[in-house]
């Protein structure tokens, strides 16, 4: 089955612990991206990245790092995490850059 | 820099009456244009999507949207409305043809009374 996986889908961690955030896709899509959800704002990227060893900064980067060492795979790695970091995240892969994104079931991340 | 705005934040309709829900972008060039929906609890899924081409777009589950490129907006439209239509859906733009940077609204949630 063609998915979008994102590990954990619910993570409670305490201020200044780094995290790490796994997603991997089975699509052989080369574009994946990060996202975060807030409520009244919509979703908001992150991160992207067009294919292995190329990322680039979405619109709200600030405190997020990412790495894409193989095509599946594009973990979101949170080094200090702080509480404004409290967000529902999305991982998402598409085939072209204009293409419709597919994407994954979420991780909601509480920062205390 | 572009932006999405959708007009309404929540909706409410009693089952089968008919929905409509607004969006407009501002970005002048060539965009693409999508409708997803979020169930509660669940990602992100396509409804439909538009490209280029007849302006009117056919979607799944009954939706449709049309791109009036005048008002720079794409409404999404369905005659019926059925409770398990109770959402939030998204406007997203990608005018940027390099690293599917999509640009989302804030959402309208969709509360279909049975």
């Amino acid at each position: 089955e063609a998915q979008v996986t994102q590990n954990p889908r619910y993570l409670i961690t305490v201020t200044g612990k780094k995290l790490t955030v796994t997603c991997s896709q089975n699509m052989n899509h080369e574009y994946m991206s990060w996202y975060r959800q807030d409520p009244g704002l919509g979703l908001r990227q992150i991160y992207y990245s067009m294919n292995v060893e190329v990322t680039d900064k979405g619109d709200v980067p600030e405190g997020y790092k990412v790495s894409r060492k193989e095509k599946r795979n594009f973990p979101l790695i949170l080094e200090s995490p702080s509480p404004n970091q409290t967000s529902l995240y999305f991982c998402a892969s598409g085939a072209h850059t204009v293409d419709e994104a597919f994407f994954g079931q979420g991780t909601r991340l509480t920062v205390v | 820099a572009q932006s999405v705005s959708q007009h309404n934040h929540h909706v409410i309709l009693s089952e089968a009456a008919s929905l409509e829900l607004g969006c407009n972008y501002s970005y002048g060039g060539t965009v693409n244009l999508f409708w997803y929906v979020q169930y509660p609890g669940q990602h992100l899924q396509l409804l439909l999507k538009y490209f280029s081409g007849d302006p009117l777009v056919k979607g799944i589950k009954g939706f449709e949207a049309e791109f009036i490129k005048s008002k720079f907006s794409f409404n999404l439209r369905k005659p019926s409305v059925q409770w398990s239509d109770t959402a939030e859906y998204f406007c997203a733009v990608n005018a940027d043809n390099y690293g599917q940077n999509f640009v989302f609204g804030p959402g309208t949630r969709l509360s279909v009374l049975p």
